[in-house]
């Protein structure tokens, strides 16, 4: 297993587009998380997924934006309607349940940039 | 207040010197602390991490966390041309392993 894998490297999409990112955790890995960076700044966490459950959302996923785990396997992160504001990195990490806190797995990210 | 607060730099240094990069927190409730390393155009990478208070050494690294004075601390020493990178310093406490990252300091070791 090549670590957690993330398809694009980067997308540039015009404003009002959708967009849609994929994970690929490390396959022994139940949980998985969506975090976004934006330049200058730590990442945020967005959401995770613990096997195909979604478990929290935070408030800085708005109804535009909607992540999937099915079958517990890889997940996607979809964005509707793109806004310039959008634009970041967004990361997918991977852990297994027990030593979740200091056994994440970061992929490289995806680079967004909407114009 | 942010729950994590981290001097962004730029921090620049002659290679061969002793880095210290630090960070606060606000919430009590944290007992995991872990510093991150992020290369340009890459994903964070776990670098150290301690639970509670107390030192933690792994090789040129050294991690302290004081819980008292919430303040985190990692020290590099010997630092490296190939140290050059953003450290996050990342926080978390609860059940769902939800990290809360600092806005990251970008070093540059200048050989």
């Amino acid at each position: 297993d090549t670590g957690v894998s993330q398809d694009p490297r980067h997308k540039i999409t015009k404003r009002g587009q959708n967009v849609t990112f994929r994970c690929d955790p490390i396959s022994e890995h139940n949980r998985l998380y969506w975090y976004r960076q934006t330049l200058g700044q730590g990442p945020e966490f967005l959401t995770y997924f613990q096997n195909e459950a979604q478990l929290e959302k935070s408030r800085l996923l708005s109804d535009r934006f909607s992540a999937e785990r099915p079958k517990g396997s890889f997940s996607t992160l979809e964005i509707q309607r793109t806004e310039q504001g959008d634009s970041a990195m967004y990361l997918c990490a991977s852990s297994p349940e027990v030593v979740a806190h200091y056994g994440y797995t970061f992929g490289s990210g995806t680079r967004l940039t909407v114009v | 207040q942010k729950e994590v607060e981290q001097d962004p730099g730029p921090l620049s240094v002659p290679e061969g010197a002793i880095v210290s990069l630090n960070c606060t927190y606000s919430n009590s409730a944290f007992q995991y602390f872990m510093w991150y390393r992020q290369y340009s155009r890459k994903g964070p990478e776990l670098l150290m991490y301690t639970y509670s208070s107390g030192n933690k050494e792994d090789g040129r690294f050294t991690a302290q966390v004081d819980k008292s004075s919430k303040y985190i601390s990692l020290f590099i020493r010997d630092s490296q041309p190939s140290d050059s990178a953003t450290y996050l310093c990342a926080v978390t406490g609860g059940s769902n392993y939800k990290l809360t990252f600092g806005k990251g300091t970008l070093l540059t070791v200048n050989p």
